[in-house]
Parts: C-alpha cells; structure tokens; sequence
C-alpha cells in the first residue's frame, strides 16, 4: 500500500521567514496531493493542492512543488506570519473511479512573533 | 463552515455500551469518509463511500460498523470498543469526480473508559 513520509515533525520559524515541509510517497499510482492545515482543536481546512500533472501551483504566500521521478512534494510558506501556526498534513489520492488516501503525520509550525 | 456536520462533538461510552455517531452534509458530494485521528498518529482512512457503496474498508476491526443510507448521511456504529480506540473520529465528502478536495465535519471526540 501506499506510505506517506512527512518532515519536519516540528518547525518553528520567526515571523516573516519561510517554511519548508517535505513529503514522500510511494505509490506512483498516486495522481493528487492536498496540503491541509489543521488549527488547535478544528477541522482540518485545505489550503493549495496539486496533481500530477502539474509540477508547481501557487497562491499568494503558499506555493507546492511535486516531482514525480522522485516522488515528492513541498510545500513552501513565505513570509510567514502567527496566524500560520498550526499543523499541516500532505496526503497522497489515487484516484478515479474510488478513492485511496494516505496522510503524511503532520508538521507542527510555529511562527514566533 | 463546510457544510458537513456531525453528531454528537463528544461522547464519553463504556466498553460495553453501544453507540452511533452521524455525519450529514447537503453539499452534493457523492463521496464520504470515515477518518480517526489519534495523538502524533497521521489520519488514518477508515471506511469509504461512493455512491452509497463502501469501496474501501481499511482492515477497521469489526467493532466499527459503518452505514451509508444515502448520499448525504453516513453513520459508525461502534460497539465493544476498547480504550485505545479513544480518538476524534472526523468524517468528510468529497465532490462527483473530477473534483478531490474533502471538506471535514468538525469531528466527534470519542473517549472510551
């Protein structure tokens, strides 16, 4: 089955740098990959997704990229502000038809004011 | 607010009790979910709806019983449970094909003594 690697665990930034979070994925069956922000206690809320076709999408301060050959995806946030803080998980679909998701096992971002 | 609610938010049951927790959404999808969401452990797919139809089960012990009676309404039925089973049981839809993006209810906040 599909396996969904996530990095960092944890990341604490200063307010206005950029952050980084990687995932990897295994099955190159896999054809749409969300990025979803989870704030203490809420839903988790997608903020950019991509498919496999694409190789970068981006809005306004939230950008990911995907390598296919490599399999792995990034999602990049510039100009990081304390509203960000939250956890962030990147999932791998395959879909059509029916759907299979893994999840990545979250980020922890923390912007520090 | 994404249009899928669920019921109850919290719920304390005994492991011999028999209860039910429900999700709703008037949103057109045809897709639902089951996820449960424990401590530094990623989301973890539990049940999958299509049309009604169960399209995947994801190995979930027998003392999780979902139910799809319609396209908007998606029950888990849970008896015998065990304490590790304490968690946030999140449900989501999904739009008709072409369009992947799940939108999560707020989730049930189960404990299990």
């Amino acid at each position: 089955g599909e396996n969904v690697e996530q990095h960092p665990s944890t990341l604490s930034v200063q307010e206005g740098d950029s952050a980084v979070i990687k995932c990897t994925y295994s099955d190159s069956a896999s054809n749409y990959f969300p990025w979803y922000k989870q704030e203490l206690g809420k839903r988790p809320q997608l903020i950019i997704d991509i498919r496999s076709n694409v190789g970068e999408k981006k809005d306004q301060r939230i950008a990911v990229t995907l390598n296919k050959t490599a399999k792995h995806f990034s999602l990049h946030i510039t100009e990081t502000q304390p509203e960000d803080s939250a956890v962030y998980f990147c999932a791998a679909f395959v879909s059509g038809g029916y759907q299979k998701v893994t999840f990545g096992t979250g980020t922890k971002l923390q912007v520090i004011p | 607010e994404t249009g899928v609610t669920q019921t109850p938010r919290h719920l304390v049951m005994g492991m011999t009790n028999k209860k039910s927790l429900k999700c709703e959404q008037h949103l057109g999808h045809n897709a639902m979910y089951w996820y449960k969401q424990s401590a530094k452990k990623p989301l973890e797919l539990m049940f999958v709806y299509n049309f009604k139809e169960q399209t995947e089960n994801n190995s979930v012990p027998s003392r999780f019983s979902p139910e799809c009676p319609n396209s908007s309404h998606l029950f888990l039925h849970l008896h015998t449970l065990q304490p590790e089973d304490s968690a946030l049981y999140l449900c989501a839809s999904s739009p008709p094909s072409g369009g992947n993006e799940q939108f999560f209810g707020p989730g049930t906040r189960l404990t299990v003594l």
